[in-house]
């Protein structure tokens, strides 16, 4: 079954301390992985598109990496202002439809 | 730009009002999606539109009714709801309409309350 699970649920952080979020996944042959942000009430802000194992993308304080079998987003010195759910999806087997993880919500304080 | 609008913001409505979600793209993207996001969960997909055509319907009520006017805008007509369709929706778009391999740009959304 294809299948997206994030890990932690939850994940507070001091201002500065920096921190990975994982994504495994169960999805045979996969064609993309995609990261994103969102704030309560907000629709989903898109982060990364990775494609390959082995592929890193970065910006700002965040980088995301892929392996065969998950993917990991690194918080480096994450300030008040990243607090938010982030959430990572990966095409289903068939190509038709992105399946969700049920997302990590991060609180950094200050 | 990557920008997908959505308008209302917020909507309330009674079980038996008619009312419509409105979602815009400028990108030239070629498919465009419905979610529907509950409190705490992930986007659950409703609808996908390929080239101004209905490819997918993730066994929505008929109760919602999806219409792709054109290439750059999306409509959601709401008749008949429940309470339980309170929920936030959110569009999207992409320029791949071959399916969800392609990155998908998320609108908003528009919150809906249902009385």
């Amino acid at each position: 079954e294809d299948q997206v699970t994030q890990s932690p649920e939850a994940l507070r952080l001091q201002e500065g301390e920096s921190s990975s979020l994982n994504c495994s996944y169960t999805v045979s042959g996969l064609r993309g992985l995609f990261w994103y942000r969102q704030d309560p009430g907000k629709g989903p802000e898109f982060l990364f598109t990775l494609y390959s194992a082995g592929e890193e993308k970065e910006k700002e304080r965040l980088k995301a990496t892929l392996t065969k079998k998950e993917s990991f987003l690194h918080i480096t010195a994450p300030k008040p202002e990243d607090s938010a759910t982030y959430l990572c999806a990966a095409p289903n087997q068939a190509g038709t439809a992105l399946i969700f993880g049920k997302g990590t919500t991060l609180s950094v304080s200050s | 730009d990557t920008e997908v609008t959505q308008t209302p913001k917020h909507l309330v409505m009674g079980m038996t009002n008619k009312k419509s979600l409105k979602c815009e793209q400028h990108m030239g993207h070629r498919a465009m999606y419905w979610y529907k996001q509950k409190a705490k969960k992930p986007p659950e997909l409703m609808f996908v539109y390929s080239y101004e055509k209905l490819s997918i319907n993730e066994s929505v009520p008929s109760r919602f009714s999806p219409e792709c006017p054109n290439s750059s805008l999306l409509n959601l007509h709401l008749h008949a709801l429940q309470p339980e369709d309170s929920a936030l929706y959110l569009c999207a778009s992409s320029q791949d309409a071959r399916g969800a391999t392609d990155t998908q740009y998320f609108g908003p959304g528009t919150r809906l309350t249902v009385l």
